[in-house]
C-alpha cells in the first residue's frame, strides 16, 4: 500500500509569489489533514478534510492559504502572496476515520524569501 | 489551552546507550498521549501511545508510561542503535478531538 505522498519536497519562492502544495493520501481514506511545523516550533494543525468537504478549519492562519480536495481525492494548499513567516515545513496526513490513526506524509519544505 | 513540552535536542549517543527523552504536558482533562517518529525523508509514524495513566505504551524497543502525578510521558530505550537516528514528537489528545497538540520535536543523532 503506498504511502501519503506530498509534491514538491521543497520549494523555494519570493515573497508575494504563489505556490500550491498537493496531498495525495492513502487510497480508501476519507479524512485528509493538513499541519504545519514552523521553524523552531511546534506541528500545528490546520485543516481536515472528510471526503471533499471541510470538517474543520480553524487552524488555518489567514485568508491567503486556500485548501481544496475537489472529488475527495488528492488536496491542495494554495499560498496566495506568500508572505516570509510562511516558511516552513507542511504535512499532509490521511486516516480512514476520525479516531483511526493518521498517516504522515514526508512534508513539504516551503522557503519564503 | 493543551501544551507538550519536550526537551531540545539535538540528543546524541554512541551506538548501545540508553535513550530518555522527556515530555511533559498540559491538559484539560485525561488526555491520551502519544510518540511519534520522523526517519529522515518519511513521514511522522506513531511509535506508541497510552490512553489512561500508568499505562505504559512500547514498540520497537522503546517505551514510555503515562505519569499522571507528574503529567510527563518520558521516552526511553534500554540500547539505541544507528537506525534510531529521526526526530521524536510527544504529543496528546484530550476533550474530545482526535487532533493531537504536538511538541517541538527531538532530534536524536546515533553514532557507531
Amino acid at each position: 500500500e503506498a504511502g501519503v505522498t506530498q509534491f514538491p519536497s521543497h520549494s523555494v519562492i519570493e515573497k508575494g509569489q504563489t505556490v500550491t502544495l498537493r496531498c495525495d493520501p492513502i487510497s480508501g481514506h476519507d479524512n485528509l489533514y493538513w499541519y504545519r511545523r514552523v521553524m523552531g516550533k511546534e506541528i500545528k494543525f490546520l485543516l481536515h478534510f472528510v471526503k471533499e468537504s471541510k470538517q474543520d478549519e480553524s487552524g488555518m492562519p489567514n485568508n491567503r492559504f486556500l485548501a481544496e480536495r475537489t472529488g475527495g481525492t488528492y488536496s491542495t494548499l494554495k499560498v496566495q502572496p506568500a508572505e516570509l513567516e510562511d516558511s516552513g515545513v507542511y504535512f499532509c496526513a490521511s486516516g480512514r476515520g476520525f479516531w483511526n490513526e493518521q498517516f504522515f506524509g514526508p512534508g513539504t519544505r516551503l522557503t519564503v524569501l | 489551552g493543551d501544551s507538550v513540552t519536550q526537551m531540545e535536542g539535538p540528543v546524541t549517543l554512541s551506538e548501545e546507550a540508553f535513550l530518555t527523552i522527556n515530555c511533559t504536558y498540559t491538559a484539560t482533562g485525561y488526555p491520551s498521549l502519544f510518540w511519534y517518529v520522523q526517519y529522515p525523508g518519511e513521514g511522522l509514524q506513531l511509535l506508541l501511545k497510552a490512553t489512561k495513566a500508568d499505562d505504559k505504551g512500547s514498540n520497537k524497543g522503546f517505551e514510555a508510561t503515562y505519569r499522571k502525578e507528574t503529567t510527563s510521558f518520558h521516552l526511553e530505550k534500554g540500547s539505541v542503535q544507528v537506525s534510531d537516528s529521526a526526530v521524536y514528537y510527544c504529543a496528546l489528545s484530550s476533550g474530545g478531538s482526535y487532533i493531537p497538540t504536538f511538541g517541538r520535536g527531538t532530534s536524536l543523532i546515533v553514532h557507531p
